[in-house]
């Protein structure tokens, strides 16, 4: 099982609005990460989690704040959001060890628009 | 600075055919290159992998071809399918940073039956 699940897979929010995002992995990978991917544009690494703990913050705006509860799962809490953060955010997760973090297994995807 | 480019927005081939797909890099500390194929309203998909000790890494239809000297690697796929045509993605780690991945601004794949 290589699945990474993430949700809502849609999310519409005002820019006053809280929310979170979700994902999920039962493959026992200890990495998790979050991308940001705008329109024809390449993923952009935000947050990474290893073993649970906040190892790379891609200075994202404090906006954006990750958490991560336990090993399969990782948040994203989004406040006070701009237009310009619409995109599509990105879940992903590598077994995390030498050798194998960058082999990452991504998630569908949440599409987000702030209005 | 775009340390991954591949310049080549899309590239269209009949099915059957070779499809060959190209990547540069500037950062000389990459030292670990996937390629990751993306369809619409799903995420990217690992599809193979390569170690800067290494030239070439075949897996099936894919393969991976390295040239360090000229910081450019290349994806084959052969013979090509219509089930191919989706957006690639190439990407590179300096093997320090829990995987942080670069990846360049894709190349859209179209396979004509």
């Amino acid at each position: 099982d290589t699945e990474v699940t993430q949700t809502p897979k849609h999310l519409v929010m005002g820019m006053t609005n809280k929310k979170s995002l979700k994902c999920e992995q039962h493959m026992g990978h200890r990495a998790m990460y979050w991308y940001k991917q705008k329109a024809k544009k390449p993923p952009e690494l935000m947050f990474v989690y290893s073993y649970e703990k906040l190892s790379i913050n891609e200075s994202v705006p404090s906006r954006f704040s990750p958490e991560c509860p336990n090993s399969s799962l990782l948040n994203l809490h989004l406040h006070a959001l701009q237009p310009e953060d619409s995109a599509l955010y990105l879940c992903a997760s590598s077994q995390g060890g030498q050798g194998t973090w960058e082999t990452q297994y991504f998630g569908p995807g949440t599409r987000l628009l702030v209005l | 600075d775009q340390q991954v480019k591949q310049n080549s927005p899309s590239l269209s081939v009949q099915e059957g055919r070779i499809s060959i797909l190209n990547c540069d890099y500037t950062n000389s500390m990459f030292d670990y290159f996937l390629w990751y194929k993306k369809y619409p309203a799903e995420g990217p998909t690992f599809l193979i992998s390569i170690s800067s000790i290494k030239d070439k890494n075949e897996d099936g239809r894919f393969t991976v071809f390295l040239n360090k000297s000229a910081k450019h690697l290349s994806l084959h796929i052969v013979p090509s399918q219509p089930g191919d045509s989706a957006v690639y993605f190439c990407a590179a780690s300096d093997g320090t940073s829990y995987g942080k991945l670069t990846f360049g601004q894709g190349t859209i794949l179209t396979v004509h039956p």
